[in-house]
C-alpha cells in the first residue's frame, strides 16, 4: 500500500529564514499523482502544487520551490524568506489508482515574527 | 464565485445518533469529495461522488454514506455514532478524470467540525 511519510511534526523558524518541508513516499504504482496543501488555522485546505509522476520538472514560484526526484521517492517543498502568513500546517499528499489518495500526518510551520 | 461551502460549521452530536454534514461545491465542478480530519492528524478519504454516484470509496463502515443531486451538492450521513467519529469532516470539489480520486486540483470547504459525546 500506499505511505507518504512527512517526519518533521512541527517545525519552528525566525521570519526570513528559510526552510524546506520533507515528504518521502512509498509505492509500487506508475502512474501517480503528488501535491502540497496548506492548511490555515480556518480549517479549509488550499492546493499549492500538483506533479505527475513522469514530470520531474522542479518548480518555483514566487517564494516557493518544489524538488520530485523519483529516484529517492522525495518531493519536498522549500519556503524561502519566510513570512509570518506561512504559519499553518503543510501536507504532502500521493494519489495513484483507484480508491488511492493518502495524505502525510501534516508538517506544522511556525513563523516567529 | 463563493468557493465550496458546508454547513454546518460545528455539530454536537450524542453517540447512537445520526448526522448530515451539507457541501456545496465550487462553481463549475462536478466531482464532490469527503474527507475525515481526526485532530492531529490528516485528512483521510471517505468516497466521492460523480453524476450523482459514488464513484469511490476509502476504508470507511457502511455507517458512512453519500447522495449527490443533480446541482452537483452533496451530503455525507453517518448513522450509529461513536466517540471516534468525533473529526473535522472536510468536503472537496474538483473536475476529476482517469481512476485516482485526486488527479487534478482539489478546492476544500472549511470543514464540519462534528463532536460526539
Amino acid at each position: 500500500a500506499q505511505k507518504v511519510t512527512q517526519a518533521q511534526t512541527e517545525i519552528s523558524v525566525v521570519e526570513k529564514e528559510d526552510v524546506t518541508l520533507d515528504c518521502v513516499y512509498e509505492t509500487r504504482d506508475t502512474t501517480y499523482y503528488l501535491f502540497w496543501y496548506k492548511q490555515p488555522p480556518s480549517g479549509e485546505l488550499v492546493f499549492l502544487i500538483r506533479r505527475n509522476s513522469f514530470d520531474e520538472q522542479n518548480e518555483i514560484s514566487g517564494r516557493y520551490s518544489w524538488n520530485f526526484q523519483k529516484s529517492t521517492s522525495s518531493f519536498n517543498f522549500t519556503i524561502t524568506a519566510s513570512q509570518v502568513v506561512d504559519s499553518a500546517v503543510y501536507f504532502c499528499v500521493y494519489s495513484g489508482g483507484y480508491q488511492k489518495v493518502t495524505f502525510g500526518t501534516g508538517t506544522k510551520l511556525q513563523v516567529i515574527p | 464565485d463563493a468557493g465550496v461551502t458546508q454547513s454546518p460549521t460545528h455539530l454536537i452530536k450524542t453517540r447512537g445518533q445520526q448526522v448530515t454534514l451539507r457541501c456545496s461545491p465550487k462553481s463549475g465542478h462536478d466531482t464532490v469529495s469527503w474527507y475525515q480530519q481526526a485532530l492531529g492528524q490528516g485528512p483521510q478519504f471517505i468516497f466521492q461522488y460523480y453524476e450523482e454516484e459514488e464513484r469511490q470509496r476509502g476504508n470507511f463502515p457502511d455507517r458512512f454514506s453519500g447522495h449527490q443531486f443533480p446541482n452537483y451538492s452533496s451530503e455525507l450521513n453517518v448513522n450509529a455514532l461513536l466517540l471516534g467519529d468525533s473529526a473535522l469532516y472536510l468536503c472537496a470539489s474538483s473536475l476529476v478524470w482517469g481512476d485516482s480520486p485526486m488527479n487534478t486540483e482539489a478546492f476544500f470547504g472549511q470543514g464540519t467540525r462534528l463532536t460526539v459525546v
